[in-house]
C-alpha cells in the first residue's frame, strides 16, 4: 500500500522559517503535492514537484527527492494567516490519477 | 473562472438514511474526485469520474456511489448511513492530464446521528 508520514504539529513565530517534512512509501507516482487547509475550509493547492529538486512559489518552496522517498515544504517569513493544516499528497499513476494524502501537519504561528 | 462549489454545506442525517451531496466542477475541468475527510485526518479517496463513468475507486463499500453529468457536475450518494460516515466530504475537479491542477470545494459536513 501507500503511506505518507508527516509531523502532526509544528509551532513557529511570525517572521520565522519552518520546514514540514514528508516521507512516503509508494511507487509509481507522478509527483508530490502540498495543500493548505484552514479550519472549515477547502484544501488549497500550494506546490507540486514532478521532478527531484526545489520548486519556489513566493514565500513557499517545496522539495522532492525520489531516491530518499522524501519531500518537504518550506514556509518563509511566516505570517499569522499561515496557521493552518498542511498536507503532502502523492499523485498515483496507473489508469487513473488519485491523490493519496498524509494525515496533515497543523502549523501554529505565534506573535 | 469559477471554483468548485458544493452543496449543502452542512447536513444531519439519521443512521440508515440515504444522502446525496452535490458538486459543481471548476470551469474547464473534466474530471471529478470525491474524498472523505474525518476530523484531524487527511482526505481519503472515494472515487473518480471521467466522461460520466467511474474510472477509479478507493476502499469504500458499494453503498457509496456517484454520478457525473454532461456539464461535469457530480453527485455522491451514500446509502444505509452509518455513524462512521460522519465526516467532511470534499469534491475536487481537475483536467485529465494536468496532474497538478486539483481544485477542491469547501466540502459538505455530514453528521450521522
Amino acid at each position: 500500500g501507500q503511506s505518507l508520514e508527516q509531523p502532526s504539529e509544528v509551532t513557529a513565530v511570525e517572521g520565522a522559517i519552518v520546514q514540514i517534512n514528508c516521507t512516503y512509501q509508494t511507487s509509481g507516482f507522478y509527483g508530490l503535492s502540498w495543500y493548505q487547509q484552514h479550519d472549515g475550509g477547502a484544501p488549497t493547492f500550494l506546490s507540486y514537484n514532478a521532478l527531484d529538486g526545489l520548486e519556489e512559489t513566493g514565500r513557499f518552496s517545496s522539495f522532492l527527492s525520489r531516491s530518499d522517498s522524501y519531500g518537504y515544504l518550506l514556509l518563509q517569513e511566516l505570517q499569522m494567516k499561515d496557521s493552518a493544516s498542511y498536507f503532502c499528497a502523492v499523485i498515483l499513476s496507473g489508469g487513473y490519477n488519485k491523490l493519496i494524502f498524509g494525515a496533515g501537519t497543523r502549523l501554529a504561528v505565534h506573535p | 473562472e469559477t471554483g468548485v462549489t458544493q452543496s449543502p454545506t452542512h447536513l444531519i442525517k439519521t443512521r440508515g438514511q440515504q444522502v446525496t451531496l452535490r458538486c459543481s466542477s471548476q470551469s474547464g475541468h473534466n474530471t471529478v474526485s470525491w474524498y472523505q475527510q474525518a476530523l484531524g485526518q487527511g482526505p481519503q479517496f472515494i472515487f473518480q469520474y471521467y466522461r460520466e463513468e467511474e474510472n477509479g475507486r478507493g476502499n469504500f463499500p458499494p453503498r457509496f456511489s456517484g454520478l457525473q453529468f454532461p456539464n461535469y457536475s457530480s453527485e455522491l450518494n451514500v446509502n444505509a448511513l452509518e455513524l462512521d460516515d460522519s465526516a467532511l466530504y470534499l469534491c475536487a475537479s481537475s483536467f485529465r492530464g494536468q496532474e497538478d491542477g486539483y481544485t477542491f470545494g469547501s466540502g459538505t459536513r455530514l453528521t450521522v446521528v
